[in-house]
């Protein structure tokens, strides 16, 4: 089974500021990867595909990169919408989840 | 527009089975996977398995290999999870989610609006 480790656990930052997400394998993936929002009482959303992928309607300032075992989502300015948690997935084998990054107000 | 309504909320005994339904509307059922994800009160998600629903073949995750069991109705466009043998830490809200069996940029792109299932005595 492919793990997926995501840090930090929790990201303390304010409005405006920029977020930086990792997500690392436990071996490679390729581009494999998609990243997930979700907020307090909702199902998650799909942010990201294929590593970079955005998905439909997700704002531009939404980014991800990575290939291999090492991926990163970006938030360029955070928006007060934007506070909630993130979650990788792979789709290499099968399918797993990292254990969540929780993006908190500062 | 693409929809994948759930069953509602269950409470049940420990030692019981639970079947939860996916039911899928605005695309084309047997052309994506239907996965199962389940989250635990304050914990994050779990990948269950998933079933093609042009096949009817299953992947489960080794965790739930012996409990889980993931079947479709093409005529009804609905896909199903049962679990058995519930215990009190099978306590979550399971999801259904679709994705495409090749296109990567499909990936888990609609969700169902979850089911709860409490497991207590």
């Amino acid at each position: 089974e492919i793990v997926l480790t995501q840090s930090p656990a929790t990201l303390s930052l304010s409005p405006g500021e920029r977020a930086t997400l990792s997500c690392r394998a436990s071996q490679s993936i390729s581009t494999f990867l998609a990243w997930y929002q979700q907020k307090p009482g909702q199902a998650p959303r799909l942010l990201i595909s294929d590593a970079s992928n955005r998905a439909t309607g997700i704002p531009a300032r939404f980014s991800g990169s990575g290939s291999g075992t090492d991926f990163t989502l970006t938030i360029s300015s955070l928006e007060p919408e934007d506070f909630a948690v993130y979650y990788c997935q792979q789709r290499s084998d099968w399918r797993t989840f990292g254990q969540g990054t929780r993006l908190e107000i500062k | 527009q693409v929809q994948l309504v759930q069953s509602g909320a269950e409470v049940k005994k420990p030692g019981a089975s639970v079947k939860v339904s996916c039911k899928a509307s605005g695309y084309t059922f047997t052309g994506y996977y239907i996965h199962w994800v389940r989250q635990a009160p304050g914990h994050g998600l779990e990948w269950m398995g998933c079933i093609n629903p042009n096949s009817g073949g299953t992947n489960y995750a080794q965790k739930f290999q012996d409990r889980v069991t993931m079947t479709r109705d093409t005529s009804s466009s609905t896909a199903y999870m049962e679990l058995s043998r519930l215990r009190s830490d099978d306590t979550a809200v399971y999801y259904c989610a679709r994705d495409h069996p090749s296109d990567v940029r499909v990936s888990f792109d609609y969700w169902g609006q979850g089911t709860l299932v409490t497991v207590s005595s």
